[in-house]
């Protein structure tokens, strides 16, 4: 079974700050993981993932097989960050997704 | 220039009467998807359809089913809906390759269901 979790539900910081939003998750085989991002009066959109291992709005994740999580950094949040953010997980062959319950961001002036 | 729409954005219907949404794309993808998202919780894949193929998820209740009658357009039919089906209903599509197995899924901006 696959399991994705995500600690925090809400998640406030000022504007400059660094900010990390967790993702843990449980699966036997080498996953995929993903954040997915969702903006005010947005749809549900793909952020980040981590085979890309790019850095997309100053954002990065490194997938850590070890302790099973992909947080989500950046260095210095803006208040255009402030969104609900989602991890997801995709194992083996299987192309469906597997959605944490989603961090609340919200970016202070 | 929207690429899943999903229609109508709000939905009320009463108790027990039946009620059909309905989603479109126009990215020609294979894979079509619905996920219920309840307040607070995780989307949850209720079903999807790969090309024709229907393929259900293990709870997804006997209420819930779906139709896909060409590739642009998927509908979500649910027979008979309880207070407990109020949610928001997403519909997601993807261009699934043999490999790598996974593409990007492209959500619509979802139908939020109220059942009186």
């Amino acid at each position: 079974a696959q399991r994705v979790t995500q600690p925090e539900k809400l998640l406030s910081v000022f504007k400059g700050a660094p900010v990390e939003l967790k993702c843990n998750y449980s699966y036997s085989g080498s996953p995929e993981l993903f954040w997915y991002v969702q903006y005010s009066r947005q749809r549900l959109q793909l952020l980040l993932r981590h085979i890309s291992r790019e850095s997309i709005k100053g954002f990065t994740a490194d997938l850590n097989k070890g302790e099973t999580s992909f947080h989500l950094k950046k260095p210095f949040a803006q208040e255009e960050d402030s969104a609900m953010y989602y991890c997801a997980l995709r194992g083996g062959s299987n192309y469906k997704l597997t959605f944490g319950k989603g961090t609340l961001l919200t970016v202070n002036p | 220039d929207a690429m899943v729409i999903q229609n109508p954005r709000y939905q009320v219907t009463q108790f027990g009467k039946p009620v059909t949404l309905s989603c479109s794309q126009t990215l020609n993808h294979n894979v079509m998807y619905w996920y219920q998202q309840k307040s607070s919780q995780a989307p949850k894949l209720l079903f999807h359809y790969y090309d024709k193929d229907f393929n259900n998820e293990a709870d997804t209740p006997d209420n819930f089913q779906s139709r896909r009658p060409n590739t642009s357009f998927c509908f979500l039919d649910i027979r008979s809906p309880g207070l407990g089906d109020a949610a928001m209903y997403l519909c997601a599509t993807s261009r699934v390759e043999r490999d790598p197995p996974y593409n990007e899924q492209f959500f619509g901006p979802g139908t939020r269901l109220t059942v009186l």
